[in-house]
């Protein structure tokens, strides 16, 4: 299994709701990523989880809340959303920790992206 | 100024031609991405260097340190290939790791 499966491929949701995307990668790899991409532009790095701890949150707002329950899953729980939080939400997973970290990084370890969640708040 | 400029941000090809798209970046880096992401969304690496070249099919990519350059081209374009290209860096300074900085992306249209 070399994939990593986003869950719901898109979801509409109101301002006062509270829904859940779902990244799911059985491939072994220690490092799970949340992106925002919105239309026409690169994704935006949100968090980063490496070996099950939160290692990098860019200064997300508190209505996004990630859990990584396990290494194999990660969750972004959405609470509160404002219309313009509307983007494509990627996940994506590297196999041995941060990019870049640790003596055992190689150049030939890439990042797994999932298909995405088109998100839509109304 | 971004920290990753790709040229050009639209590019229409006809079948069969070579492509060539362009990255610089300003920052040292420790390795520089490629990514493809079609229409609807999912991103796939291409390659991920940190000097000299790689090859996978008709999809090359070089990579020049010292002038902080890379390039990727494409062999015999298909339709299929019409995509955004997205060139990628992770910077080497501390507390970078996994961070990656993004370039805006080039648009590819190839045309039967």
């Amino acid at each position: 299994d070399t994939e990593v499966t986003q869950t719901p491929k898109h979801l509409v949701m109101g301002m006062t709701n509270k829904k859940s995307l779902k990244c799911e990668q059985h491939m072994g790899h220690r490092a799970m990523y949340w992106y925002k991409q919105k239309a026409k532009k690169p994704p935006e790095l949100m968090f980063v989880y490496s070996y099950e701890k939160l290692s990098i949150n860019e200064s997300v707002p508190s209505r996004f809340s990630p859990e990584c329950p396990n290494s194999s899953l990660l969750n972004l729980h959405l609470h509160a959303l404002q219309p313009e939080d509307s983007a494509l939400y990627l996940c994506a997973s590297s196999p041995r920790g941060l990019l870049g970290q640790g003596r055992d990084w190689t150049t030939n370890e890439k990042l797994f992206f999932g298909s995405g969640t088109q998100l839509s708040v109304l | 100024k971004n920290e990753v400029e790709q040229s050009p941000q639209n590019l229409t090809a006809q079948e069969g031609e070579f492509i060539t798209i362009n990255c610089s970046y300003s920052v040292g880096i420790s390795a520089l991405h490629w990514l493809q992401q079609h229409p609807g969304g999912g991103i796939v690496s291409l390659f991920m260097l940190s000097s000299g070249k790689k090859k996978h099919g008709r999809l090359i990519a070089t990579i020049n340190i010292q002038e902080k350059h890379s390039s990727l081209h494409i062999t015999a374009s298909h339709p299929r290939d019409s995509a955004v290209y997205i060139c990628a860096v992770l910077p080497n300074y501390g507390g970078s790791q996994g961070n990656l900085i993004f370039g805006k992306g080039t648009k590819l249209s190839v045309k039967p």
